[in-house]
């Protein structure tokens, strides 16, 4: 059975960098790709990007200036850094892994990273 | 992007109802039409994949089919535990995108 298990800073300041990690359990990070996804509280799910094995990344237009992926499959882990946050970017952030039909069949526990002064 | 709209946003049903809960995409799309059930504190849940297969573990009273533009999520028989909030979501055109959500209560 695939576990995802999530860390990382969960109070920011704006202008920070938002920094998640997600180890992998149970399977291998060389299928599939693997992603994040947000929600800020009380609201609906937003696709942020995804990495696989290779190194090759999708992100979502709309944050791309602002991200950057990594994998490490030594590790079975793999990373998200969101640059220059603002209160806008306070959410929940999951990772999740993304299989052939595009669905995301397994979740981390998810991590709630409030951008606050 | 493809948007996805979702109706109804809110519906009121009672155990042992059949409900159902469709999904409108901007623009036509085949098979990679995903439904998810997430519960307040939860991490969202896979129900359904590929417009219509379920996912492994998931009860049979959930069922998922549509085509082109409309796709809908049927949940045959509520029990206590499907009260929750629905999302569909769509990986056929980049980016990934979700509907806003149903939330389904007593």
């Amino acid at each position: 059975q695939v576990q995802l298990q999530q860390w990382g800073a969960g109070l920011l300041k704006p202008s920070e960098t938002l920094s998640l990690t997600c180890g992998v359990f149970g399977a291998s990070t060389s299928d599939h790709y693997w992603s994040w996804i947000r929600q800020p509280p009380g609201k609906g799910l937003e696709w942020i990007g995804e990495i696989n094995h290779r190194g090759r990344t999708k992100y979502s237009p709309s944050l791309k200036s602002r991200l950057s992926m990594s994998m490490d499959t030594s590790k079975a882990q793999f990373s998200l850094k969101m640059t220059s946050v603002t209160a806008a970017d306070t959410a929940f952030y999951y990772c999740a892994r993304a299989r052939d039909h595009g669905d995301f069949d397994s979740w981390g526990q998810g991590t709630l990273v409030s951008v606050s002064s | 992007d493809i948007q996805l709209t979702q109706t109804p946003s809110s519906l009121s049903a009672s155990v042992g109802d059949r409900v159902t809960i469709t999904c409108r995409a901007s623009q036509s799309m085949t098979r990679y039409l995903n439904w998810y059930q997430q519960t307040p504190g939860r991490a969202p849940k896979l129900l359904i994949y590929g417009t219509s297969i379920l996912q492994s573990g998931v009860p049979s009273r959930f069922s998922g089919s549509g085509s082109g533009t409309e796709f809908t999520l049927t949940i045959s028989g509520l029990q206590p535990e499907d009260f929750a909030t629905y999302y569909c979501q769509q990986s056929y055109s980049d980016p990934d995108t979700f509907g806003q959500g149903t939330r389904l209560e007593i």
